[in-house]
């Protein structure tokens, strides 16, 4: 089985640009979380998906956003860059996401500049 | 809010020797898992445990989840090279995945 595969791995931007990144949960997977990982705050969590609805939702301001598709293809999207955005986004899939444990794709390393 | 947090920050150990990292969380969690983070890769699941009390071993591994539910540690034997990485915990209030991190134990293990 492929793993959780997360696009594209690394990424550059400037302040106040848009910026989509995607991830393809392991098949059969239906729950998609995102997490924030940056060397000061650590891993936090942003929001999870389930069946294309959003379950749960971190502390993070409206400029994080993002959705599921119904292949369980996840996307998320940060407006309006800032310089505090840069750290690595993990994605991470699981079956049902009541509970178990979580599988995390490589990440997208995000620059802002 | 809800934080987990998670001492030592950082730990260099001699081959051999004995490691130690600890959770502790401000409210009753409803589980909490263990994930080992090699430098430049990403967490990988390691255990988790639900139970108040609970203990499982892995090989060289023990892992513990407090009688309140609030607190947890992982401790590993003899280490080795191979045990090198960062070591999180994460905590859930309710049944589902929304995980509360440690900020994590680097682990060095000297030959």
């Amino acid at each position: 089985k492929a793993g959780v595969t997360q696009t594209p791995r690394y990424l550059i931007k400037t302040r106040g640009q848009q910026v989509t990144l995607s991830c393809s949960p392991i098949s059969g997977h239906r729950s998609v979380s995102w997490y924030q990982q940056t060397p000061g705050q650590g891993l936090q969590f942003l929001f999870e998906y389930f069946s294309e609805t959003q379950r749960n939702k971190g502390n993070f301001p409206g400029r994080f956003s993002g959705r599921q598709f119904s292949n369980s293809r996840s996307e998320m999207n940060v407006s309006t860059l800032e310089l505090g955005d840069s750290a690595l986004y993990l994605c991470a899939s699981s079956l049902t996401g009541e509970n178990e444990k979580l599988f995390f794709g490589s990440g997208t390393q995000l620059s802002v500049l | 809010g809800q934080q987990v947090m998670q001492i030592p920050q950082y730990q260099h150990v001699q081959e051999g020797e004995d490691f130690t990292t600890y959770c502790n969380s401000s409210t009753t969690l409803s589980n909490i898992q263990w994930y080992k983070q090699r430098p430049g890769g990403h967490p990988v699941f390691l255990i988790q445990l639900v139970k108040s009390g609970e203990v499982k071993k892995q090989k060289r591994l023990t892992f513990q989840f407090g009688e309140a539910k609030k607190n947890s540690s992982l401790h590993i034997t003899a280490t080795q090279t191979t045990d090198v990485g960062t070591y999180f915990c994460a905590g859930s209030l309710y049944n589902f995945n929304k995980f509360y991190f440690g900020s994590g134990t680097k682990l060095n293990v000297k030959p």
